[in-house]
């Protein structure tokens, strides 16, 4: 039984690109979180998606952006990126939001120069 | 709104030697709380979790009880071993008010020399 999955495992973009991360959820889960982990910081809420929709947001702003498709998968676009950006983004799956337990993928190393 | 507060590190033991790290959080309802660990290079693991007063949660040696009247979850270990070196992260998530939205402390990072 496959874990969470997360693609790709580093990306280096430049200021102003957009980028997209992937996430497959665990199997049998149908919620999807993201979270931005800033170097020497605790994993900040970005939003989460259930029925592929945003079900919540964190204090992100609009070039945050995501999808959820319906096979539960996930993808984080973020645009016109600030050298702020780079963190490592982490991506959390669990059963209809409720389940009071995530799964969390080995998360994507973002690096804007 | 809801916030952890956990001991800042870097924390640095010898081998066999006792561990505690303390947390605490506020929070406007009744949060679950969690203790996740970070290996170097790696994403998030649950270590371990209680989702009610009193509870203690406990896993891989490691355990922490749920103060209500303390608002505090501390970490505690008998004997680390090197391989517990690791970023530690409590945290909490209240189902009442978001689901499954967790919100993370800053983490302690703690190195264990033979």
């Amino acid at each position: 039984d496959a874990g969470v999955t997360q693609s790709p495992t580093h990306l280096i973009k430049t200021r102003g690109q957009q980028v997209t991360l992937r996430c497959s959820p665990k199997s049998g889960h149908d919620t999807v979180s993201w979270y931005q982990q800033a170097l020497g910081q605790g994993p900040q809420f970005i939003f989460q998606y259930y029925e592929e929709e945003e079900r919540q947001r964190g204090n992100f702003p609009d070039r945050f952006s995501g999808h959820q498709f319906p096979n539960y998968s996930s993808e984080l676009n973020v645009n016109a990126l600030l050298l702020g950006d780079s963190a490592l983004y982490l991506c959390a799956s669990s059963f209809g939001g409720l389940s009071y337990e995530q799964y969390f993928g080995p998360g994507t190393r973002l690096t804007v120069t | 709104g809801d916030s952890v507060t956990q001991m800042e590190g870097p924390v640095t033991l010898s081998e066999e030697a006792f561990l505690t790290i303390n947390c605490t959080y506020t929070a406007t309802g009744y949060p679950s709380l969690f203790w996740y660990v970070q290996y170097p290079g790696e994403g998030l693991q649950l270590l371990l979790k209680a989702t009610k007063a009193d509870d203690k949660g406990s896993n891989k040696g490691f355990e922490a009880t749920y103060r209500k009247e303390t608002t505090s979850f501390h970490l505690e270990k008998g004997s680390v071993q090197v391989s517990d070196s690791a970023v530690y992260f409590c945290a909490l998530s209240d189902l009442e008010t978001s689901y499954d939205k967790v919100i993370f402390g800053p983490g302690t990072s703690l190195s264990v020399i033979p």
